[in-house]
C-alpha cells in the first residue's frame, strides 16, 4: 500500500512567521502535489514536483514556495504566513504525471494538515 | 477552461438504498476520472479511476460510468451501508496548457442513515 505521510495534522502559527509542511512518500513516486482546501472552492493545485529539484507552479502558487530535495520529501515553504493561508493542506504523489492517461495517475494523498493563521 | 460540477451537494438516504451521485465536466477532452472519498478531516482515498477510452470501472458496491462526449459521470453505490458517509469527489486529468493538472469538483456530501 502506497503510504503518504505528512508532518503535522494541526498547526497554529502567527501571521508574518515562516512555516514549513512537509510530506514524505514511501512508493518511489516521481510526482508530488500540494492542494489547500477550503469549504466552497474544493481543492486547488499550490505546486507540484516531476523529479527531484523539479517543480512547477499549479493554480495559485503565490505566498508558497517549495522544495524537493529527495524523491521521496516534498515540502511546502510559506515565506511569512498570513490569515488568507488558514485552511487544510493535502499532498499527494503518483507514480505517473497527470496526462499520461493510465492507471499510474492515481493519486494518493496524505491525511491533511490544518493550518490556522493568527 | 475546464469545470468540474458536482450534483447535489448533499445528499442523505437510508440504509440499503442504491444511490447515484453525479459529476459534470465542460471540456471532453481529458485523459481520465477519478472518483475519490473524503472522511471529515481527513486526506482523499482514491475509489476509482476510469480511462478516457473506458465507459465503466467497478469495485465492489461501486460502479463508476463516463460518458465524455456529453461530459458525464456517475457513481453508483448499491446497498448503501452508514460506512459510506462521507464526501465524494470527482476529478478530471486534463491538459492545461504548461502545466497538466487535476480538476476537482466541490463534492457531494453523502450521509446513510442506519
Amino acid at each position: 500500500d502506497v503510504k503518504v505521510t505528512q508532518s503535522s495534522r494541526y498547526l497554529v502559527k502567527r501571521t508574518g512567521e515562516k512555516v514549513f509542511l512537509e510530506c514524505v512518500q514511501d512508493m518511489d513516486h516521481e510526482n508530488m502535489f500540494w492542494y489547500r482546501q477550503d469549504p466552497g472552492l474544493g481543492l486547488r493545485l499550490i505546486y507540484f514536483s516531476y523529479d527531484v529539484k523539479m517543480k512547477e507552479k499549479g493554480d495559485i502558487p503565490e505566498g508558497y514556495s517549495v522544495s524537493r530535495e529527495k524523491k521521496e520529501r516534498f515540502s511546502l515553504i510559506l515565506e511569512s504566513a498570513s490569515t488568507n493561508q488558514t485552511s487544510m493542506y493535502l499532498c499527494a504523489s503518483s507514480l505517473y504525471a497527470v496526462g499520461v492517461g493510465g492507471s499510474g495517475e492515481t493519486q494518493y494523498f496524505g491525511p491533511g494538515t490544518r493550518l490556522l493563521v493568527l | 477552461k475546464q469545470e468540474v460540477t458536482q450534483i447535489p451537494a448533499a445528499l442523505s438516504v437510508p440504509e440499503g438504498e442504491n444511490l447515484v451521485l453525479n459529476c459534470s465536466f465542460t471540456d471532453s477532452a481529458i485523459y481520465n476520472l477519478q472518483w475519490f472519498r473524503q472522511d471529515p478531516g481527513k486526506g482523499l482515498t482514491s475509489l476509482l479511476l476510469i480511462q478516457s477510452s473506458q465507459r465503466e470501472q467497478t469495485s465492489g458496491r461501486l460502479n463508476a460510468s463516463l460518458d465524455k462526449s456529453s461530459g458525464r459521470s456517475t457513481l453508483y453505490i448499491a446497498a448503501s451501508q452508514p460506512g459510506d458517509s462521507a464526501t465524494y469527489l470527482c476529478a478530471v486529468s486534463n491538459y492545461g496548457g504548461a502545466t497538466n493538472k487535476l480538476i476537482f469538483g466541490t463534492g457531494t456530501l453523502l450521509a446513510v442513515q442506519p
